[in-house]
């Protein structure tokens, strides 16, 4: 049982690179979603989407962009990285409805130079 | 937009009682959820209240005041592997979830 997986684990990337993030879960949840969690901030989420085809934009969504084309996979891209997107980035996966609490993945620790 | 306030670190002995307070300000509520975050790991779901009241869960109980905007995490029966982040969460009418900084709990033994 996987649950949700992401990839890369880690990365260090320099600063104008295209990057995605890879994100994929086996529990066929309708939800996903990407936050970032940096250190005294918390969780903030960047974007998400509660049904295939369907995206929408969270709390910083700003240099990132996601796709849905199915139910498993969340991709998240970013198109120009910049040295404030270093961060430990998790998605997570959800049914819609009551209850439904958030199933996370592992983690990717991004660097930014 | 929601504001959601808890304590940046408390500090307790294996085996006593810690209570975690959240306070929130929501444009829309559906929801608190409490995970627990150990160091270098992905968040992992506690417990969910979405009516007033005490849910019981093991060692570990989470209360709401929806008029109050006010919830608590108890943990009892403190074990050192209990040492880590607790965050509190609370969803909007999207489904969507804003969190709290976290609490870094640490038992010393």
């Amino acid at each position: 049982i996987a649950g949700i997986t992401q990839a890369p684990t880690s990365q260090i990337l320099a600063a104008g690179r295209r990057m995605t993030l890879r994100c994929t879960q086996d529990m066929r949840h309708n939800a996903m979603y990407w936050y970032r969690q940096d250190l005294g901030l918390g969780l903030r989420l960047i974007h998400y989407s509660n049904t295939a085809g369907t995206t929408g934009k969270g709390e910083v969504p700003d240099g990132y962009s996601v796709s849905r084309a199915n139910t498993d996979d969340f991709p998240l891209t970013l198109a120009s990285a910049v040295p404030s997107q270093t961060s430990v980035y998790f998605c997570a996966s959800s049914d819609a409805g009551e209850g439904g609490e958030q199933f996370f993945g592992p983690g990717t620790r991004l660097t930014v130079l | 937009g929601q504001n959601i306030d808890q304590p940046t670190e408390m500090t307790a002995t294996e085996g006593a009682i810690v209570q975690i307070n959240c306070t929130y300000q929501t444009s829309g509520f559906n929801g608190l959820f409490w995970y627990q975050q150990h160091a270098g790991e992905a968040p992992t779901f506690l417990s969910y209240n979405v009516l007033d009241g005490l849910e019981e869960k093991g060692r570990f109980s989470s209360f709401l005041s929806r008029s109050k905007g006010y919830s608590y995490l108890l943990l009892k029966e403190l074990q050192m592997k209990d040492s880590a982040s607790y965050l509190c969460a609370v969803r909007d009418g999207d489904y969507k979830l804003s969190f709290g900084a976290g609490t870094t709990v640490t038992v010393r033994a």
